[in-house]
């Protein structure tokens, strides 16, 4: 199993530009979800889902959308990018189950001049 | 709303050296605790958690936290550390009743641990 799969890896963007983070699981988890990490302020939820076609916003999902098609991919859509945006992104899963483990991908390095 | 504190955002340490990572969450209903460690460059990975049972839980690795809950604490310990140890280490909390299963993180204490 490949586990928590994220691309790409680094990113470089201009304000204004828009752009997806891909994020795949292949462990058939129904919990899907993006966090932003920046220093000082441990990981923030973005959005999550808890199955195909279900998407909700977590802490801080102003500038971001989601979707959910399949079990398997879970993007996220940057639709007009801003140097406030300049952060690690980690997409992470786990089976919907309260308490259950989350696994996370190795993360993307966005950076938005 | 859910809140974790980790007071310290760095503890640097030598090698063989007790260390203890404090953890403080603000909730009074039931929880679900986490330590995450994030070791450079990666993503995070589960070092231990606490559902129920026993107060005290341990890691393959050496770490050992207890859940208070009188003190709602879930300090992280271990009695010798390694240089491999050296990471950023997050607690997290998870409501039982939140059906969204979200994760709240603490700010992260980066251990540093020196020959």
């Amino acid at each position: 199993n490949a586990g928590v799969t994220q691309t790409p890896k680094f990113q470089v963007l201009k304000t204004g530009q828009s752009m997806t983070l891909q994020c795949a699981q292949d462990m058939n988890h129904e919990y899907m979800s993006w966090y932003r990490q920046d220093p000082g302020m441990g990981l923030r939820l973005i959005h999550y889902s808890v199955g195909a076609g279900i998407t909700d916003q977590g802490e801080v999902p102003n500038g971001y959308n989601v979707s959910r098609s399949t079990t398997e991919d879970f993007p996220l859509r940057l639709l007009s990018a801003a140097p406030s945006q300049t952060s690690v992104y980690f997409c992470a899963s786990s089976y919907s189950i309260a308490g259950d483990t989350q696994y996370f991908g190795p993360g993307t390095r966005l950076t938005v001049l | 709303a859910q809140s974790v504190t980790q007071l310290d955002s760095q503890v640097p340490v030598f090698e063989e050296a007790p260390v203890e990572l404090r953890c403080n969450y603000s909730s009074s209903v039931s929880v679900y605790l986490f330590w995450y460690v994030q070791y450079p460059n990666q993503g995070l990975q589960l070092l231990l958690k606490y559902l129920s049972g026993s107060t005290l839980v341990e890691s393959i690795n050496g770490f050992e936290a207890e859940f208070n809950k009188s003190q709602t604490s879930f300090h992280l310990r271990k009695p010798s550390v390694h240089i491999s140890d050296t990471a950023e280490y997050f607690c997290a909390v998870s409501d039982h009743k939140d059906s969204s299963y979200k994760l709240i993180f603490g700010s992260g204490t980066r251990l540093l641990v020196r020959p």
